[in-house]
């Protein structure tokens, strides 16, 4: 069965750094997404991106942050200046045909910034 | 309460038994789904209910929804050891593409 994956599954870094997670989403989805979950908390959504643009964003979405599908298959988060309080489980996510439809999260990347 | 709002936040029963969520949201929704999540890993998705529909089973899995009500809640029938985990529901209101997720109810079972 197709599946969402992402690289790495822990990152550590420094804050300050520039971080870039990674997400490979099922082929035939058209639509993309990325939520956060800090440790003990709600899931929370980040951005949605369709048709190679941002179709929706969170107020944690800031300048800091940003997308990008640089090819068929990759889509990637990259925070810019990574600060204390990003130290958070990173989700992607993907489904067929946006808001009616299903969204297929894979098993998240673990930021740690220190 | 919150948008995808679960209770009760903790729920422990003997294996066997079965075991009710409950989620209740604010804003109308285009569909509300259910996921869990085992200690520290990623989201499964288990099942998606649109507004139009009532009720809906896959496997031992039954969710209804009430719109009137805005709630919906989630029956996991003979349960195992393996039904562990934390159970989010998430809706996604309408026209929106984000989904809104509930602080989640951790689901223990005794073996």
């Amino acid at each position: 069965e197709p599946e969402v994956t992402q690289t790495p599954s822990h990152q550590v870094t420094q804050m300050g750094q520039e971080v870039i997670l990674r997400c490979v989403p099922i082929s035939n989805h058209l639509y993309f997404y990325w939520y956060r979950q800090i440790l003990g908390q709600k899931v929370e959504f980040l951005v949605s991106f369709y048709n190679n643009e941002i179709s929706e964003k969170s107020e944690i979405f800031d300048d800091q942050f940003s997308v990008e599908r640089p090819d068929g298959s990759n889509f990637t988060l990259k925070i810019r200046s990574t600060k204390l309080e990003d130290s958070a489980m990173y989700f992607c996510a993907s489904s067929v045909r946006g808001h009616t439809d299903t969204q297929y999260f894979g098993p998240g990347t673990r930021l740690t910034v220190l | 309460s919150q948008q995808g709002e679960e209770d009760p936040q903790a729920l422990s029963i003997q294996e066997g038994e079965n075991a009710t969520m409950n989620c209740s949201y604010k804003t109308s929704i285009n569909n509300l789904q259910w996921y869990r999540q085992n200690s520290g890993r990623g989201l499964v998705h288990l099942i998606l209910i649109r507004s139009n529909e009532r009720e809906k089973h896959s496997g031992r899995l039954r969710v209804t929804l009430d719109t009137s009500k805005k709630s919906s809640s989630l029956l996991i029938t003979a349960s195992r050891a393996a039904d562990t985990a934390s159970y989010f529901c998430a809706t996604s209101p309408g026209g929106n593409e984000k989904l809104t997720f509930g602080t989640g109810t951790r689901l223990t079972i005794i073996p």
